[in-house]
């Protein structure tokens, strides 16, 4: 098994542009989420899905979309980037009321 | 916010216990103590959780106090390789949402 998969590993984007952030797993998990860790900072969720056809908002959810496509895809937009979204995204995944919560790589995203 | 407070940063020596503190003063009836770590900048791992007795795996102890405000994650012998941010994390079990604090940096010894 894989685990949960992160694409691309690596942006770099310009002020406005737009990019989707792609997640994947492969253990059959429920439940899906975005994060974001800033520089010396704990994470903050953006969104997370309970289920395949649910989102819901999380801390931070400004400036961001997400699309549950499948059960095992949960794809994190960025309309139109900023500076400040400069961080780096982790995607997870649980079972659904599961106690462990399983983390991808994480996307590094520099905005300049 | 967050519903815990750690201490920011901590020492250990190679091989003795790593004594890690949270304090969830606001803690409800349902909700449970979670305790995952960082290591470098990868994504976290999930150590090991508890409502209301104490837990034990292969990772680490999970001692909660009997009012459940506060809780201590110990690691019997702390290694190099355990050097990480450490995240104490309080999550109701009727919710999907896991807010993570800040952590606290556990620097190990050698």
């Amino acid at each position: 098994n894989a685990g949960v998969t992160q694409t691309p590993k690596f942006q770099v984007l310009k002020t406005g542009q737009s990019m989707t952030l792609q997640c994947a797993q492969d253990m059959n998990h429920n439940s899906m989420y975005w994060y974001r860790q800033d520089p010396g900072m704990g994470l903050r969720l953006i969104y997370y899905s309970a289920s395949e056809g649910t989102t819901d908002k999380g801390e931070v959810p400004n400036g961001y979309n997400v699309s549950r496509l499948n059960k095992r895809e949960f794809s994190l937009r960025l309309e139109s980037a900023a500076p400040s979204q400069t961080s780096v995204y982790f995607c997870a995944s649980t079972t659904q009321g599961g106690y462990e919560q399983y983390f991808g790589p994480g996307t590094r995203l520099t905005v300049t | 916010d967050a519903k815990t407070t750690q201490p920011p940063s901590m020492d250990c020596a190679e091989g003795r216990a790593a004594n890690l503190p949270c304090n969830h003063s606001t803690i409800s009836g349902n909700e449970y103590v979670y305790w995952y770590r960082q290591i470098h900048s990868q994504g976290p791992q999930y150590i090991i959780h508890g409502l209301k007795n104490n837990e034990t795996n292969e990772m680490a102890s999970l001692i909660i106090t009997e009012d459940r405000k506060s809780s201590t994650l110990i690691l019997p012998h702390a290694t190099l390789r355990d050097t990480a941010v450490y995240y104490c994390i309080v999550r109701d079990s009727g919710t999907y949402k896991y807010i993570f604090g800040t952590g606290t940096r556990l620097k190990v010894l050698a």
